[in-house]
């Protein structure tokens, strides 16, 4: 089974600041997706960015990117230039590539503070 | 397109009674999932489906049943409920593909729930 680990409980970043979360995981799948997602107060489930483990280049959307690292089955998400709106939980998960692979293995999140 | 949506938003029972978590999805979509979430342990999946009349057991099952009569509905039914089972509840949905491959899974708003 695959477990995806989120080591900071807890973060923050100074508004217009650079601040990296961290994840890792275990598996001995050689294919597969990892996310970020960013659940705000509201609750609401919120898709951030997505990485497929057979591209090397690393995923980025906007002021979100991803340092992937396969071999040392990392996969951190940098938040560039912080804002307000940033403020939240930001969970780490993991699913298997094969057809009939569909659920999401979730790390246990980070709470971001984003500070004015 | 409403999306995924569920109900209620919030409920509280007493321990003991029994309950039905509403999720539905005007997407088409195949696939189906029940999650948990707990404070400190990220999004656990409950139970899962690939289509009407076809379920399976996720990570923490006990204490849940689900049944899939349409493609569009998915409710998840607590018959004794007890204070564990206290947490917020997420639907979430996406396409099936034939071959590997991804389709994005939307989440619901989320259901909180207190046990007495």
């Amino acid at each position: 089974a695959q477990t995806v680990t989120q080591s900071q409980p807890e973060m923050s970043v100074q508004e217009a600041e650079t601040v990296t979360l961290s994840c890792t995981y275990d598996t001995s799948e050689s294919d597969y997706y990892l996310f970020w997602y960013k659940q705000p107060p509201s609750r609401q489930m919120i898709l951030v960015i997505r990485q497929e483990a057979y591209k090397q280049q690393n995923a980025t959307e906007n002021r979100f990117s991803v340092n992937f690292q396969k071999a040392a089955k990392s996969f951190s998400l940098k938040i560039s230039d912080s804002q307000l709106g940033d403020a939240a939980m930001y969970f780490c998960a993991y699913r298997s590539l094969g057809a009939g692979s569909y659920q999401l293995t979730f790390g246990k999140g980070t709470k971001l503070s984003v500070i004015p | 397109n409403a999306g995924v949506t569920q109900t209620p938003k919030f409920q509280v029972l007493k321990t003991g009674q029994s309950m039905t978590l509403q999720c539905a999805q005007d997407m088409n979509h195949e696939y189906m999932s029940w999650y948990r979430q707990d404070p400190g342990m990220g999004l656990r999946l409950i139970h899962y489906s690939v289509g009407a009349g076809i379920t399976d057991q996720g990570e923490v099952p006990n204490g849940y049943n689900v049944s899939r009569s349409t493609t569009e509905d998915f409710p998840l039914r607590l018959l004794s409920a007890a204070p564990s089972q206290t947490s917020v509840y997420f639907c979430a949905s996406s396409q099936l593909s034939g071959t590997s491959g991804y389709n994005e899974q939307f989440f619901g708003p989320g259901t909180r729930l207190t046990v007495l």
